[in-house]
């Protein structure tokens, strides 16, 4: 069992939608929790980051880390074409802050 | 700013071959990350090195190794390759996790 699981998709929404993405992790040790957005034949770009419970709001793009259920969402309001990407959970543990594990991603399509 | 360097973008090595792979930091980053990236498995973490200094290792065989030079550049080398190191090899540097890892674009590896 991967230690952060992540549905894969692909997900379509038309534009405009709200976009709900979710990822789940095992490790409770687990302190950072960030989202990646990665665009074909890109590397990932980093959306959001969070230290422990509670949310991050930035523009369109909301954060939620809750612990308690190990549960780690990343909300889109206003979808545009533009957001059709692969988005990627990621998480790490602190002192090893280097190694971040990865969700496999979700594919996004924000349709006309 | 200058992002992330790899280099080179695209390598097609023949199985048993070694490879070298370059990675040049942001400006001022002393932390850089690789990463494997394949359909199957995701992201995952090879190594970290910081100031010369490999601070964080993956579970990945003695194959893989990687340096890091004075000027924070960083090479990571793969002998004798094999088929399913094909991959997206991803480089990432970072200030500190705080701030989050900025990834390059990423050398594709096949191996035939």
């Amino acid at each position: 069992q991967k230690e952060v699981e992540q549905d894969p998709g692909p997900l379509s929404v038309p534009e405009g939608a709200i976009v709900s993405l979710n990822c789940t992790y095992s490790n409770s040790a687990f302190q950072y929790f960030m989202w990646y957005r990665q665009y074909s034949r890109k590397g990932p770009e980093l959306l959001m980051y969070t230290y422990s419970s509670g949310n991050k709001e930035d523009g369109r793009f909301t954060a939620q880390v809750d612990k308690s259920s190990k549960y780690i969402s990343l909300f889109i309001r206003d979808s545009q074409p533009s957001d059709s990407a692969t988005y990627l959970c990621a998480t790490t543990i602190t002192g090893t802050a280097s190694k971040l594990t990865f969700g496999t991603g979700t594919r996004l399509q924000v349709t006309l | 700013k200058a992002g992330v360097t790899q280099t080179p973008r695209y390598l097609i090595k023949t199985r048993g071959q070694q490879v070298t792979l370059s990675c040049s930091p942001i400006s001022g980053h002393r932390s850089v990350s690789w990463y494997q990236q394949t359909p199957g498995q995701g992201l995952q973490f090879l190594f970290e090195y910081f100031s010369e200094t490999q601070r964080n290792k993956g579970n990945f065989p003695g194959r893989f190794s990687g340096r890091q030079f004075s000027n924070s550049r960083s090479e990571m080398n793969v002998s004798t390759l094999e088929l399913g190191d094909s991959a997206l090899y991803l480089c990432a540097s970072s200030l500190s996790v705080e701030r989050g890892y900025t990834f390059g674009s990423g050398t594709r590896l096949t191996v035939v």
